[in-house]
């Protein structure tokens, strides 16, 4: 089973860009990597997913090495609402392999004003 | 397209009382997740269900704790005889297939005095 290791929390404020790096050692071949944002009462929200290299969505991108041994959540201009908790997951993709992904505690983004 | 839906978004229970939270997935999903979160702790993976077959219990206690998603209605996670450490969200998510993109309900906040 892969585990990830990430930050406990980090700082910014508004209009900065947050990146957030996530270590995966243990990743394998047919691992992706994806991140969660969860909001206090709420449940996680899907960010982005990606396997190798970058990959950018309107909300962030995703920066992978090319040993995926970590990967890097850009957030780019971060506001107020940014402020939650966010998660880094590796696992399968492919039928009946979401079991094996394991949530550790993700980093907890404060931006200030 | 209505989300994950749960409900009830809040139960209280007295010890020994018998907790069961529901599930509705995305309108077409046909996997289901349940996670347990403690307060300030990561999500914890509770049980992976298909309609009408459970795939992954290993999260589950192996007492008190069973789940289902039958062919019709929504998924039931049920705790008997519950306890105070059953105190805590629950989460349920949906996935159209077995990838990563795991879209969550609201929880349900489970008490038990």
């Amino acid at each position: 089973l892969a585990k990830t290791t990430q930050p406990i929390s980090m700082d910014s404020y508004e209009g900065q860009e947050v990146n957030i790096t996530c270590s995966h050692n243990n990743i394998a071949t047919n691992d992706y990597i994806t991140w969660y944002q969860q909001f206090p009462s709420q449940g996680p929200r899907f960010i982005i997913q990606g396997y190798k290299t970058k990959v950018t969505n309107e909300v962030a991108s995703l920066f992978i090495p090319a040993d995926r041994k970590s990967s890097t959540l850009s957030l780019p201009r971060v506001s107020l609402s940014d402020t939650a908790v966010y998660y880094c997951l590796v696992g399968a993709s492919g039928a009946g392999n979401n079991r094996k992904l394991i949530w550790g505690l993700g980093t907890s983004l404060a931006v200030n004003p | 397209n209505a989300g994950v839906m749960q409900n009830p978004r809040h139960l209280v229970r007295r010890r020994g009382q018998e907790a069961r939270l529901r599930c509705s997935p995305v309108k077409g999903h046909s996997h289901v997740y349940w996670y347990r979160q403690l307060p300030e702790e990561g999500l914890k993976f509770m049980v992976y269900l298909q309609k009408e077959n459970i795939i992954d219990e290993s999260g589950m206690p192996k007492e008190r704790f069973s789940a289902e998603f039958p062919k019709e209605g929504p998924s039931i996670l049920r705790i008997q005889q519950v306890v105070r450490g059953d105190s805590a969200a629950y989460f349920c998510a949906s996935s159209l297939w077995g990838n990563n993109e795991q879209f969550f309900g609201p929880g349900t906040r489970l008490t038990v005095l």
